[in-house]
């Protein structure tokens, strides 16, 4: 079983629609949780991170982690076409490391 | 300020071939960290250098090394390349200080080099 469960999709969905993105994981250790958004050819970018349980509020994007079902989740408000790209979640248990865990990334497709 | 550039792009070797890829660090991270992303799947860390020493290391073979330089860039070397190499790699880099709010250490990853190994 991996440590970080995301489903790969692909999710279409039509523009202005809320879209959610959702990873489970199994290590109760990590308490830095990530958002990343990688394009096709390029590298991943960071969207949105927390730390432990709550949620983070960034213009149309809102993640949140609850530590107690091991689930976080990515909300993207009035989705649009530039919005079409792999999203990936992370997490490590220290905020001092290179070493993430990945998520398998999911594809979302926002049809205009 | 430059982001993370890494060399070369594309490049495609042959089984039991030898491959050094290469990455400088954004101004100002003194931190590097390398992951293998296969099709479909996400990135998955290698290991990661700090003060030139390797300081972390994922569920890779010793035939996975690297090296950092004084000025923070870094190198990949793969020996004895296998067709499983065939991947994307990334290069990562980190602050010193972690991110201002939340003192996540917050990674800045390059576009990657695709390496196909026939």
């Amino acid at each position: 079983q991996k440590e970080v469960e995301q489903d790969p999709g692909p999710l279409s969905v039509p523009e202005g629609a809320i879209v959610s993105l959702n990873c489970t994981y199994s290590n109760s250790a990590f308490q830095y949780f990530m958002w990343y958004r990688q394009y096709s050819r390029k590298g991943p970018e960071l969207l949105m991170y927390t730390y432990s349980s709550g949620n983070k509020e960034d213009g149309r994007f809102t993640a949140q982690v609850d530590k107690s079902s091991k689930y976080i989740s990515l909300f993207i408000r009035d989705s649009q076409p530039s919005d079409s790209a792999t999203y990936l979640c992370a997490m490590s248990g220290s905020s001092n490391t290179g070493k993430l865990i990945f998520g398998q990334g999911t594809t979302l497709q926002v049809k205009p | 300020e430059t982001g993370v550039t890494q060399s070369p792009t594309h490049l495609i070797k042959t089984r039991g071939q030898q491959v050094t890829l290469r990455c400088s660090s954004q101004s100002g991270h003194n931190t590097v960290s390398w992951y293998q992303q296969a099709l479909g799947q996400g990135p998955q860390f290698i290991f990661q250098y700090y003060r030139e020493e390797e300081n972390g290391r994922g569920n890779f073979p010793p035939r996975f090394s690297g090296l950092q330089f004084p000025n923070y860039s870094s190198e990949l070397n793969v020996n004895a390349l296998e067709l499983d190499d065939s991947a994307l790699y990334l290069c990562a880099s980190s602050p010193p200080w972690g991110d201002s709010s939340s003192g996540a250490n917050v990674l800045t990853f390059g576009a990657g080099s695709r390496l196909t190994v026939l």
